[in-house]
């Protein structure tokens, strides 16, 4: 059946280090991705998307990454800041199964000073 | 703009009791989907609306149930409570749903715990 996956649980990095959070998903027809961050006591926060269509999209020190050929999913966080702490979740949706979110179980990222 | 609010924000319940809330979505948007987080089995998708109308179902007993304004506002029910209802609620909105797709921005969660 659907299901969006995370490889780890929990990701701790350096201040200034760059950050990789991956995500499998099984669903060949899930064609939008999107990366959420939820922050402590808060709803998740949209991060950045990419379609189907697309390997690669750059946000403000973010960069989502798709391989549709292993069913794989990567956010990169350029020079992480401690405000970058927080879990991660991957969401993909299949256009014509509505506007119906399925999320991976997150990662949490923990920034060390 | 104002995001998306939720209310109330935490709420203590009984077994057996029910409980409704209350979602107001960005102003313009349309479409106001529900899901429910729990740690043990993460963000799961409850149902959405769109113009009044249920678009989407998840997996979820007739207990929860839903609602959907004209001015787009929307309301989710849950009866006859159960311990395992205990989660945060999460609402998102999006601009329109007709075939494609649109960012959902979430609100900050109605907190239910049932005892």
């Amino acid at each position: 059946g659907e299901s969006v996956g995370l490889h780890l649980p929990t990701l701790s990095v350096q201040e200034g280090d760059n950050s990789i959070i991956n995500c499998a998903y099984s669903n060949s027809a899930s064609d939008y991705f999107i990366w959420y961050k939820q922050e402590s006591g808060k709803g998740p926060q949209f991060i950045i998307d990419i379609r189907s269509n697309m390997d690669k999209r750059q946000g403000q020190r973010v960069t989502v990454l798709l391989n549709k050929t292993v069913k794989h999913l990567s956010l990169q966080i350029a020079a992480t800041q401690p405000g970058d702490s927080a879990v991660y979740f991957c969401a993909e949706i299949h256009t014509g199964g509505g506007n119906k979110l399925t999320f991976g179980t997150g990662t949490q990222l923990k920034v060390e000073l | 703009k104002a995001g998306v609010t939720q209310t109330p924000r935490y709420l203590i319940k009984t077994r057996g009791q029910q409980v409704t809330l209350s979602c107001s979505p960005i102003s313009g948007h349309r479409s106001v989907s529900w899901y429910q987080q729990t740690p043990g089995q993460g963000l799961q998708f409850l149902f959405e609306y769109f113009s009044e109308t249920q678009r989407n179902k998840g997996n979820f007993p007739g207990r929860f149930s839903g609602r959907q304004f004209s001015n787009s506002r929307s309301e989710m029910n849950v009866s006859t409570l159960e311990l395992g209802d205990s989660a945060l609620y999460l609402c998102a909105s999006s601009r329109e749903s007709r075939g494609d797709v649109d960012t959902q921005y979430f609100g900050p969660g109605t907190r239910l715990t049932v005892l």
